[in-house]
C-alpha cells in the first residue's frame, strides 16, 4: 500500500531563517506531488504541484520554492522565512491518471 | 476554475443526532467531488468521493454524501454522529487536469 511521510513534524524557526519540509512517498511510481498551507482556523491553499521529476508549477507567487529532485520525493524551501510563512504545510500525492488526493501528516511551522 | 463554497463555518450538534454539511461547487464540467475530514494537527483523511455513476455515494465511518447536479450541491451526511466525529470537515472539487480546489472547511462540534 501507498504511504506519505513528512518531516519535520514540528518546527519553529526565526525570522529570516532559511526552509527545508521534505515530503516523501513509498508504494508508487510517477505520483503527481502537491503543497498546500493551512493557515490556522482557514481552508488549504495550494502552493506547488509536479507532475513528474524537475517539473514544478507554481500556484501563488512568494516567497517559497519546491523542487522534486526525485521521483517520489518533493521539496518545500524558502532562503529567508517571514512571519507570515508560519501555518501548517501538508504535502499530498495523487496517482497521474486519477483526481483523489492523499495526505501526508503535516508539518506545523511557526516562524518567530 | 472551479470552486467551493462551505457556507457553514462551524456546526454544533449533539451526540446520536444526524448531520448534514453543506457544499457547493461552481465548475463547467461533470466534477469530481470529494469529502475529507481533518482531526486537530492531523492530515486531512478522504471520507468518500465522487466520480460519475450513482449520485448517492457512501463513504468511510458511516458518512454518505449526495450528489445534486441541479443544484451543484454534494451534502455531506451522517444520520447519527458520534463524539469522535467532532472534527473540520473539507468539500473538494477536481478537474479533470487533477486540480483540486478546497471549501475553507466546517468545523463540527459533537455536544454529549
Amino acid at each position: 500500500s501507498q504511504t506519505i511521510h513528512q518531516w519535520p513534524a514540528t518546527l519553529v524557526q526565526p525570522v529570516g531563517s532559511p526552509l527545508s519540509l521534505e515530503c516523501t512517498v513509498e508504494g508508487t511510481s510517477n505520483p503527481n506531488l502537491y503543497w498546500y498551507r493551512q493557515a490556522a482556523g482557514r481552508g488549504l491553499q495550494l502552493l506547488f504541484y509536479s507532475i513528474g521529476i524537475g517539473q514544478i508549477s507554481s500556484e501563488v507567487p512568494q516567497n517559497l520554492s519546491a523542487s522534486r529532485p526525485q521521483d517520489r520525493q518533493f521539496i518545500l524551501s524558502s532562503k529567508k522565512l517571514l512571519l507570515s510563512d508560519s501555518g501548517f504545510y501538508l504535502c499530498a500525492w495523487s496517482a497521474s491518471d486519477r483526481n483523489e488526493q492523499f495526505f501526508g501528516p503535516g508539518t506545523r511551522l511557526t516562524v518567530l | 476554475a472551479q470552486s467551493v463554497t462551505q457556507p457553514d463555518i462551524h456546526i454544533t450538534v449533539s451526540e446520536g443526532a444526524s448531520l448534514e454539511l453543506r457544499c457547493n461547487y461552481s465548475y463547467g464540467a461533470t466534477p469530481y467531488l470529494f469529502w475529507y475530514v481533518q482531526s486537530p494537527g492531523q492530515g486531512l483523511q478522504l471520507l468518500l468521493k465522487y466520480f460519475s455513476g450513482d449520485t448517492l455515494v457512501q463513504g468511510i465511518k458511516g458518512f454518505e454524501a449526495e450528489f445534486k447536479r441541479s443544484q451543484s450541491s454534494f451534502n455531506l451526511r451522517k444520520p447519527s454522529v458520534h463524539w469522535s466525529d467532532a472534527a473540520e470537515y473539507f468539500c473538494a472539487v477536481g478537474a479533470l487536469n487533477n486540480d483540486m480546489r478546497f471549501g475553507a472547511g466546517t468545523r463540527l462540534t459533537v455536544k454529549p
